[in-house]
């Protein structure tokens, strides 16, 4: 099983539309999360951290299922600039170790 | 404020070629990590850094990687023989201890013929 696992997409939705994004990951020593975004040729980016409580950021919302090892992330009010590719991104130990990520879902948003 | 620097942003080179990929992290950052991306399998860890110290190397694929990290501004990542099965895009990444997630290069985009 894979460590990080995500649905692939292709998502294709509309403007304005909401959409929800899944991850699963294996290892439940897993301390912290995190959402990535990579835009066509270009590097991944920090979209915002999963916090156990849940967190908001604008039309981002994260949340992080402990029991289930569950991470997902919803987009409201899709906009034209959201396509991407969302990586979902677990760390396992605390400190300097390596993000292990998803291979991404990627979002496509149509006028 | 600069980010993470690498160089070359692209490189074309021949099988049996050397190749030497270089980095540049966030000054004050105290991590350093090598990635390779592909279409088949995303995002993977190759090598990082602590310090200066290397940390864990399990995932260089063969003997033909190598990776130094002479100083907390500049690291390398050389391929010795290349092959056409090398041919990824390669990000280095820093971080600061703590700090949660990690800032990227852009990337260098090795195709090897």
């Amino acid at each position: 099983r894979k460590e990080v696992e995500q649905d692939p997409g292709p998502f294709n939705v509309p403007e304005g539309a909401t959409v929800a994004f899944n991850c699963t990951y294996s290892n439940s020593a897993s301390q912290s999360f995190f959402w990535y975004r990579q835009d066509c040729r270009k590097e991944p980016k920090l979209l915002m951290s999963v916090y156990s409580s849940g967190n908001e950021d604008g039309r981002f919302t994260a949340q992080l299922n402990r029991a289930s090892q569950y991470i997902s992330l919803l987009i409201r009010d899709s906009k034209l600039s959201d396509s991407a590719t969302y990586l979902c991104v677990v760390k396992t130990i605390s400190g300097n170790t390596p993000l292990v990520f998803g291979k991404g879902t990627r979002l496509s948003v149509i006028a | 404020d600069a980010g993470v620097i690498q160089s070359p942003r692209h490189e074309v080179t021949e099988m049996g070629q050397e190749v030497t990929l270089r980095c540049k992290p966030i000054s004050g950052h105290n991590s350093l990590f090598w990635y390779r991306q592909t279409m088949m399998r995303g995002l993977e860890l190759l090598i990082y850094f602590n310090n200066n110290v290397p940390i864990d190397d399990s995932g260089m694929p063969e003997d033909r990687f190598s990776a130094k990290m002479p100083n907390a501004s500049f690291s390398t990542l050389k391929i010795q023989p290349s092959e056409p099965r090398d041919s990824a895009v390669y990000f280095c990444a820093s971080s600061l201890a703590g700090s949660g997630g990690g800032f990227f290069g852009p990337g260098t985009r090795l195709t090897v013929l």
